[in-house]
């Protein structure tokens, strides 16, 4: 079965450090991943993807993450943190022999940067 | 473009009471989703369409029915509420492809008493 699964329920990171959310995943086959930043009383918004190609995605707002397959991961990095970076972050996984809209969400890590 | 819309954006309901979350977007996105998102459980998916007219059930669809029969809108059914059912729900909606990101609204808050 697809799963994620992201092991930090909070980050906390002072303001100007680098930060690492941290996400695994298992599927039967390649994975599409995800990640969705979600700001206090908002919906998700979409930060970045890794589909195909470089192991090495960069996404919105400074931020970028890396897909593992051996280790089955997709960390999440900044080299430099805001404090309006806090909010809460999703992982999520598709499974690309599924021919459906089936996304898994992890249950979510909020990170809290501080000044 | 308005996105992704849902209304109400908060709704208290008694426990046995139907009502129906409104979903819709104008992008014309053929996919299309709601999840609900629980404490400490992240977002689970409850119904999506492919299209007008096609729905299919997600992981946890019991209690919730929907319909699609335009590409526009995609309504969510409570038939008769539950405290269990007491969530935030989130729409969302994709172009048709392979890895697309989705586009979620903004979501409603419902309480179930």
């Amino acid at each position: 079965a697809q799963s994620v699964a992201q092991p930090e329920d909070q980050v906390n990171v002072a303001e100007g450090n680098p930060l690492t959310v941290k996400c695994t995943y298992s599927v039967s086959g390649n994975p599409y991943l995800f990640w969705y930043v979600q700001y206090p009383n908002r919906g998700l918004q979409f930060l970045l993807k890794y589909i195909t190609g470089d192991n090495l995605v960069k996404g919105s707002y400074g931020f970028e993450a890396e897909f593992n397959k051996s280790q089955t991961s997709f960390h999440l990095k900044k080299p430099s943190a805001l404090v309006s970076d806090s909010a809460l972050y999703f992982c999520a996984v598709r499974d690309i022999h599924y021919n459906t809209d089936k996304l898994i969400f992890g249950t979510g890590t909020r990170l809290q940067v501080f000044p | 473009n308005a996105g992704v819309t849902q209304t109400p954006k908060f709704q208290v309901l008694k426990t046995g009471q139907s009502m129906t979350l409104q979903c819709a977007q104008d992008m014309n996105h053929e996919y299309m989703s709601w999840y609900r998102q629980d404490p400490g459980m992240g977002l689970r998916l409850i119904h999506y369409s492919v299209g007008a007219g096609i729905t299919d059930q997600g992981e946890v669809p019991n209690g919730y029915n929907v319909s699609r029969s335009t590409t526009e809108d995609f309504p969510l059914r409570l038939l008769s509420a539950a405290p269990s059912q007491t969530s935030v729900y989130f729409c969302a909606s994709r172009p048709p492809g392979t890895g697309i990101e989705q586009y979620f609204g903004p979501g409603t808050r419902l309480t179930v008493t």
